[in-house]
Order: C-alpha cells, then structure tokens, then sequence
C-alpha cells in the first residue's frame, strides 16, 4: 500500500494547455505539500495545507491553484502552462507542520513542449 | 529565514570506502535537520534527523550524522559505500513546530560509486 500516490507519473502537454496532478496519502497526517524539483535537482517548497486549510504559499504565479478537498487529498491544478514550468513535482505529508518528517510521492513529471 | 548549503555538488567513492557529506545551515535558533536520500526516478527518503540532544544521530542503510552547531554543520557520514548508496542526497533544516514552518532543502549531492 503506497503511502502517498501522485497521478500521473508522466505528462507531456503543449503551452498554454490547463492540467492536474492529484495526490493522496493514507497515512492520517495533517499537513500535505507540494515541492517542485527543476532540473538541477533543487527543490523547493509551493504550498502546504494543513488540515484542508492553506498555510504556506510561496510566491508561485496564479497560474497554479492548489485544492485540498479533505486532508488525505492535495491536488494541484495548472493553468496556461509555460515550458519554464516543466519540473518534477512532489507530493508530500507530515503528521504536523513543521516537523520535518516528509513522506514523499514519487513524482510528476512534467514536460511542457 | 533558515538555509542550507551543501558544498560537493557530486562525489565519487570507491565501494567499501568510507563517506563523508557536508551540510552547512544557517537559523538563528536550534535547527531541525534532516538527511534525505532520493534514488533515481523516485520520490526522497528519511534517513535521519536531529532535533534535540544527542548530537550524532543514527539512521536507516547504516548512515549516521553530527550535529556541530560551533560550525553550524551537520555533515552525513557512512564507513562503508555499498554500490546501492549511490542516489542524490539533501541536507535539509526546519525551524521547528509552527503553523508557518518550512523545511527548506540544499542543492543536493550526487553520489557516484566507483566499483
């Protein structure tokens, strides 16, 4: 049983086309994340809700729209996609915000052509 | 605001050998830090954390950590690479419990063994 899933694993969409990534976990934590990992391999934080409520929101454009519909599902929704947005995009959980603890998905990768 | 800074972008070790991999972070307060592993084509992994007390903490696959907060490090190290270790590895640092805390990761360092 996979702890936190992502779906897709894999996109490949043209610009300005609109796509989704949805994560769940089955672990019972509070808080969830999403992390972006560009092609250097750095990773850094987008969003973090805990218990369906947004905490963190790190200067990511408009384009992206996280939805947390209850606190074991974090989607992220994404509008008008640019090439500068393909990277690798993780899911996570903590049982608390701030505890460092992260259970990671696998990632999404994503290509935009 | 906390940092992380991992200096080796990539090192090669020759199996058996032992390792070293060097964290350096900056927060004004007592840290939570954190070892990470990410293998190809996979999502990152807890090896270890240090929050309070004993400052050389252990982890999972044999991997061990010391907390030196004079040098503001808290470097990663294993006596003996096996070719399995050979993955991207993140130092990362948090501030602690609270409702805005981030964990805040480091570039990362990629491990290559040499058979």
């Amino acid at each position: 049983d996979t702890a936190v899933s992502q779906t897709p694993k894999y996109l490949v969409t043209q610009m300005g086309n609109d796509k989704s990534i949805k994560c769940e976990q089955n672990l019972g934590h509070d808080t969830m994340y999403w992390y972006k990992q560009d092609s250097k391999k750095f990773l850094k934080i987008m969003f973090s809700y805990n218990n369906k409520e947004l905490i963190i929101n790190e200067t990511v454009p408009n384009r992206f729209s996280p939805k947390s519909p209850d606190k074991a599902h974090l989607n992220l929704h994404i509008n008008s996609l640019e090439l500068g947005d393909s990277a690798v995009y993780f899911c996570a959980s903590s049982q608390a915000q701030g505890s460092g603890e992260l259970f990671f998905g696998e990632g999404s990768r994503l290509t935009v052509l | 605001a906390q940092s992380v800074t991992q200096p080796d972008i990539h090192i090669t070790v020759s199996e058996g050998a032992s390792l070293e991999l060097r964290c350096n972070y900056s927060y004004g307060a007592t840290p939570y830090l954190f070892w990470y592993v990410q293998s190809p084509g996979q999502g990152l992994q807890l090896l270890l954390k240090y929050f309070s007390g004993d400052t050389l903490v252990q982890g999972i696959k044999g991997f061990e950590a010391e907390f030196k907060r004079s040098q503001s490090s808290f470097n990663l190290r294993k006596p003996s690479v096996h070719w399995s270790d050979a993955a991207e590895y993140f130092c990362a640092v948090g501030a602690g419990y609270s409702s805005a805390s981030k964990i805040i990761f480091g570039s990362g360092t990629r491990l290559s063994i040499r058979p």
